[in-house]
């Protein structure tokens, strides 16, 4: 199956500061990469729909200035949280589907974020 | 609204069989995929029916009925190792996945 690759998959940062995570499709090219957030016990809540070449769409109750998604390659799309804050630890998921294909989401192996 | 239902939790014992459940509604049907998750970990992929029926992989089964937007994984032989959380998740008319909130699988020796 397709590889998506996560980075980092843990991070510790400090509140106020920000924090950046990447997605990379490694042997196939994604136009279109998903973000998703999970908090403990709960299912995965798709933030955002991020597009190569284009503004990302945001999901209802996700802010665009506090989660920074950039998909400048078809290969990579960056999360990045802004002036994270202690309520923005969770689990952070993206997932790639392979274009043309309507079949399985591959995911990256997620990033645990804590704000401390 | 879309929503997509399956049970919060249930538990079983090592050796046995245990079906766990999913309705949905949503605009459209383009799928229904069944992912294992543990802990910490993300979601793998364990299944996808797009048409009505049973589809059988090793000991596990998935199974859909589109009108009555119901489906089930059956697991069998249970091991240990399978308790984790399975999610089911439907793709609408806009090829969009609709997640459920997961059932927690809890294996008992």
């Amino acid at each position: 199956g397709a590889v998506v690759s996560q980075h980092p998959s843990w991070v510790i940062c400090k509140s106020g500061t920000s924090v950046k995570i990447e997605c990379r499709s490694l042997d196939f090219q994604a136009t279109t990469m998903f973000w998703y957030r999970q908090f403990p016990k709960q299912s995965l809540m798709l933030m955002a729909t991020s597009n190569e070449g284009s503004k990302a769409t945001y999901e209802q109750g996700v802010e665009k200035d506090k989660f920074l998604i950039n998909h400048a390659s078809l290969t990579l799309s960056t999360l990045t949280v802004t002036s994270a804050h202690p309520e923005d630890s969770s689990f952070y998921i993206c997932s790639a589907s392979v274009p043309g294909q309507q079949t399985e989401a591959f995911f990256g192996q997620g990033t645990r974020l804590t704000v401390v | 609204g879309q929503n997509i239902d399956q049970p919060t939790e249930m538990t079983a014992t090592e050796g046995a069989i245990v079906q766990i459940n999913c309705t949905y509604q949503t605009s459209g049907f383009n799928g229904l995929f069944w992912y294992q998750q543990h802990a910490g970990e993300a979601p793998t992929f364990l299944s996808y029916n797009v048409l009505d029926g049973l589809e059988e992989k090793g000991r596990f089964s998935s199974f859909l009925s589109r009108s009555k937007g119901y489906s089930y994984l059956l697991l069998k032989e249970l091991q240990m190792k399978d308790s984790a959380s399975y999610l089911c998740a439907v793709t609408d008319s806009n090829y969009q996945l609709i997640w459920g909130a997961g059932t927690k699988l809890i294996i008992k020796p």
